[in-house]
């Protein structure tokens, strides 16, 4: 069965510091993987996507690593801000025809000042 | 910009209610999704819909259907709301095709009594 874990499931920490969330997936045949930033009270939103082939990926503060022998992915975060408080969703996609996404349940992340 | 909207963001209904969420996309995509999302569960795909009149069933579509007699608009239906369907409900949408980015909607949080 096609899952996709994430860890912790959720996290303090003090802005300016740095952190890493973890995804893990048994998804396959493999397409792609992505992390969204979800707000509170708002939709997911799209901070990296990684294929097969790529093994580091950043957006700004944000930097995606994807292990695809180990199946495992992190998302670094550096100089954590207040407005990185948020959840992190893993989502993962099948090399299938339709939409076949598996989602992880998330990392709940708090910076506090 | 890609724009998904949702018709409410909160909705309180009593069970046995005949419920009627609505997305709308303005960017022409074909695939339209809805999901719900629930603690310790993450996103779970209910139906999406690949065209106008078409759909395909999701991981949890029972107790749900759909409607998509537009392009820009998928219509997710309660037929006669449980409580266990208390829940963050997402729509989102894409191009066709694969790979592709999903956009989602602000969401719309469900309470049925």
């Amino acid at each position: 069965k096609n899952q996709v874990e994430q860890s912790p499931q959720s996290l303090i920490i003090l802005e300016g510091k740095n952190c890493t969330l973890q995804c893990n997936y048994t998804v396959s045949p493999f397409s792609n993987l992505r992390w969204y930033k979800q707000d509170t009270g708002r939709g997911p939103v799209s901070l990296t996507i990684m294929t097969f082939s790529e093994n580091t990926k950043s957006n700004g503060r944000y930097t995606a690593t994807l292990d695809a022998d180990t199946k495992q992915s992190s998302l670094h975060i550096t100089a954590s801000q207040l407005s990185d408080s948020a959840s992190y969703i893993c989502v993962v996609r099948v090399s299938k025809a339709g939409n076949m996404l598996t989602f992880g349940g998330g990392t709940r992340l708090m910076v506090k000042p | 910009d890609v724009k998904v909207t949702q018709s409410s963001r909160y909705l309180v209904k009593r069970t046995g209610e005949k419920v009627f969420l609505e997305c709308v996309q303005d960017m022409d995509h074909e695939n339209m999704f809805w999901y719900r999302q629930d603690p310790g569960l993450g996103l779970r795909l209910i139906y999406f819909s690949y065209d106008v009149k078409m759909k395909e069933k999701g991981d949890i579509p029972e107790g749900y259907s759909v409607s998509r007699e537009k392009k820009e608009r998928f219509s997710l239906i309660l037929e006669s709301a449980s409580t266990n369907q208390t829940s963050m409900y997402l729509c989102a949408s894409r191009p066709g095709g694969g790979g592709y980015e999903q956009y989602f909607g602000p969401g719309t949080r469900l309470t049925v009594t």
